[in-house]
């Protein structure tokens, strides 16, 4: 079965550099999270679209803004990076099913931020 | 707002010992738990879930269920093996309204199962 896939699965940016990670949800999956898991860390929501509408937002710092595009799939973009941003990054995709949803998640980008 | 309690590890098992991981919720309507798992080096894998009170789910010989009065979810595995050695987390997802079901999550249990 398809899964979520992400690109890139690493990155090494320098300070104040930018970066973009990509997201390509399950097939008829209409909703796209985006998670943060710092080193040691549970995961952290950061943002999330539905329909290619921002639906909720969270912990997510103002240089790092995000969009769904028309073929559901998503892209974070992160300016100015700062040596804290170094982390993994996941995407989930949501199946909603007679009442009962479940986020599947890709295998994340790690980003390093030198 | 919501919030998921995991008992802190790491947690450190012989091989075919009883596992428990407990996991306890705060959250302000119905939520659905999850438990994911996440082995060295890789992303976020489903090992069950439970969408409503007494729901038990199960999962590769994982078993968990949904105890709304004690807002538990704790997690049980009969028979450890070595390959179940990972880092477990507990969460739940509540709508927040329309479409949005963002997770929460516990801080993660680091299970190390030897031979």
């Amino acid at each position: 079965a398809a899964g979520v896939i992400q690109s890139p699965r690493h990155l090494i940016k320098e300070k104040r550099e930018t970066a973009t990670l990509k997201c390509y949800p399950i097939p008829r999956h209409d909703t796209v999270y985006w998670y943060q898991q710092g080193p040691g860390q549970d995961p952290q929501f950061l943002i999330s679209f539905y329909e290619k509408m921002q639906s909720d937002k969270g912990s997510i710092p103002d240089r790092f803004s995000a969009q769904q595009f028309s073929d559901y799939h998503s892209e974070l973009n992160m300016s100015s990076l700062e040596l804290g941003d170094s982390a993994l990054y996941f995407c989930a995709s949501r199946s909603y099913k007679r009442g009962q949803e479940t986020q599947y998640f890709g295998p994340g980008t790690r980003l390093l931020v030198l | 707002g919501n919030s998921v309690t995991q008992m802190e590890g790491p947690v450190t098992l012989s091989e075919e010992a009883f596992l428990t991981i407990n996991c306890t919720y705060t959250a302000t309507g119905y939520p659905s738990l999850f438990w994911y798992v996440q082995y060295p080096g890789e992303g976020l894998q489903l090992l069950l879930k439970a969408t409503k009170a007494d729901d038990k789910g199960s999962n590769k010989g994982f078993e968990a269920t949904y105890r709304k009065e004690t807002t538990s979810f704790h997690l049980e595995k009969g028979s450890v093996q070595v390959s179940d050695s990972a880092v477990y987390f507990c969460a739940l997802s509540e709508s927040g309204g329309g479409s949005n079901y963002k997770l929460t999550f516990g801080k993660g249990t680091l299970l190390t199962v030897n031979p």
